[in-house]
């Protein structure tokens, strides 16, 4: 009965390789985000999805490309990683009613580029 | 940029003590939150406070607001090992689809038992 679950939780691969990293919520929510938590535990945000549209794409390179394929499903799939790709990626999901915007966090998945 | 910034960047004390934590920020907002983010997890919602409050409760939790000095507090009473995490603040500069929160760096709050 997760809320937001992320797969997987440890992703270890070598530069320039392709990989993807999915979402998925339980709650109802309509929108969707991607944050990138780096070593100093700075969070920022990537990505963010209303009904499956994209309405927030902050300065993120074009190797990175997010797909809704449903309300309930954010993927993010990394083209041709790069060492500076290694972080912590949390999706994150909300209501967007008036007064809903607190953010429910997945547990995160821990990519590592060698 | 960044919109929060906590301060102090790392906390120390002794359980039954009490913990404030403080988040100053730039630009008008329409709410700012407090989340907890414990060693290996995802974050978890703590409290939210709309930019026309000044104070708010939660359990063990209290937070004040002040937008004339563009600041915050997390005030954790009584507090546990348990409640050893890193905290972040959070702002919220409108609703609608298109709002999105700005974290700050957060701070380390070590509980010792």
């Amino acid at each position: 009965d997760t809320a937001v679950s992320q797969t997987p939780k440890y992703l270890v691969t070598q530069m320039g390789n392709d990989k993807s990293i999915k979402c998925e919520q339980n709650l109802g929510h309509d929108t969707m985000y991607w944050y990138k938590q780096d070593s100093k535990k700075f969070l920022k945000i990537m990505f963010s999805y209303n009904n499956k549209e994209l309405i927030i794409n902050e300065t993120v390179p074009n190797r990175f490309s997010p797909k809704s394929p449903d309300k309930a499903h954010l993927n993010l799939h990394i083209n041709s990683l790069e060492l500076g790709d290694s972080a912590v990626y949390f999706c994150a999901s909300s209501s967007r009613g008036v007064l809903q915007e607190t953010q429910y966090f997945g547990p995160g998945t821990r990519l590592l580029v060698l | 940029s960044q919109q929060g910034e906590e301060d102090p960047q790392a906390l120390s004390i002794q359980e039954g003590e009490n913990a404030t934590m403080n988040c100053s920020y730039k630009t008008s907002i329409n709410n700012l939150q407090w989340y907890r983010q414990n060693s290996g997890r995802g974050l978890v919602h703590l409290i939210l406070i709309r930019s026309n409050e000044r104070e708010k409760h939660s359990g063990r939790l209290r937070v004040t607001l002040d937008t004339s000095k563009k600041s915050s507090s997390l005030l954790i009473t009584a507090s546990r090992a348990a409640d050893t995490a890193s905290y972040f603040c959070a702002t919220g500069g409108s609703t609608g689809a298109n709002s999105k929160l700005t974290f700050g760096k957060g701070i380390t709050l070590s509980v010792r038992p």
